[in-house]
């Protein structure tokens, strides 16, 4: 049982390139979520998914495209890199369908930096 | 938007001494969870509280939840190099998403041996 994976877990990208960032649970969650974290601002909600097939906005959405294809996996599309957008980045996933259990579960971050 | 602001922001203390970090919010939380994150590492949960008035230990770290479920506290009784970290609150909003959870900004706090 992995929890929660991100890969790659450092990037460094230019100006106007696209990547995308990885997310995989092995915990059958049914919500999975992308924050993203800088320093004196906390964690903000960038985009979730409340089960596969579905997906929405959060706090923070300008710039990036979320997908879930499977339960498992839910990537992150960074379309033309901005410097706004040097960041951690965190992945996380709850809700055991049944147990009514709503805990967070994070992976470990992935360090971008835009030049 | 719903706030959800913690004090103090940072906080620098000697092993042993005893601190109290706050989180408060002007609307009320269905649930409450605190998280403590070490640097280069996601966030992992130390609790949650549901209940108005609940109390709960782990070890060293006692955590209150307001009996109005707008605030909560995290107490650390004699603090250990080993406790530093940023610890984060987090609350579920009452009428919305099950979910969701809001952030607050954190505490970052070291503790000196």
């Amino acid at each position: 049982n992995a929890g929660v994976t991100q890969t790659p877990k450092f990037q460094v990208l230019k100006t106007g390139q696209s990547m995308t960032l990885q997310c995989a649970q092995d915990m059958n969650h049914e919500y999975m979520s992308w924050y993203r974290q800088d320093p004196g601002m906390g964690l903000r909600l960038i985009h979730y998914s409340v089960g596969a097939g579905i997906t929405d906005q959060g706090e923070v959405p300008n710039g990036y495209n979320v997908s879930r294809s499977t339960t498992e996996d839910f990537p992150l599309r960074l379309l033309s890199a901005a410097p706004s957008q040097t960041s951690v980045y965190f992945c996380a996933s709850s809700y055991l369908p049944g147990t009514g259990q709503y805990e967070q579960y994070f992976g470990p971050g992935t360090r971008l930096t835009v030049t | 938007t719903q706030l959800l602001e913690q004090s103090p922001q940072f906080l620098s203390i000697q092993e042993g001494e005893n601190l109290t970090v706050y989180c408060n919010s002007s609307s009320v939380f269905s649930s409450l969870q605190w998280y403590r994150q070490e640097p280069g590492e996601g966030p992992v949960l130390l609790v949650t509280v549901v209940t108005g008035g609940e109390v709960k230990k782990l070890k060293r770290l006692t955590f209150q939840f307001g009996d109005a479920r707008k605030d909560s506290s995290l107490h650390i009784t004699a603090a250990q190099p080993g406790d530093t970290g940023l610890y984060l609150c987090a609350g579920r909003y009452s009428g919305g998403s099950n979910y969701k959870l809001t952030f607050g900004k954190g505490t970052l706090l070291t503790v000196n041996p």
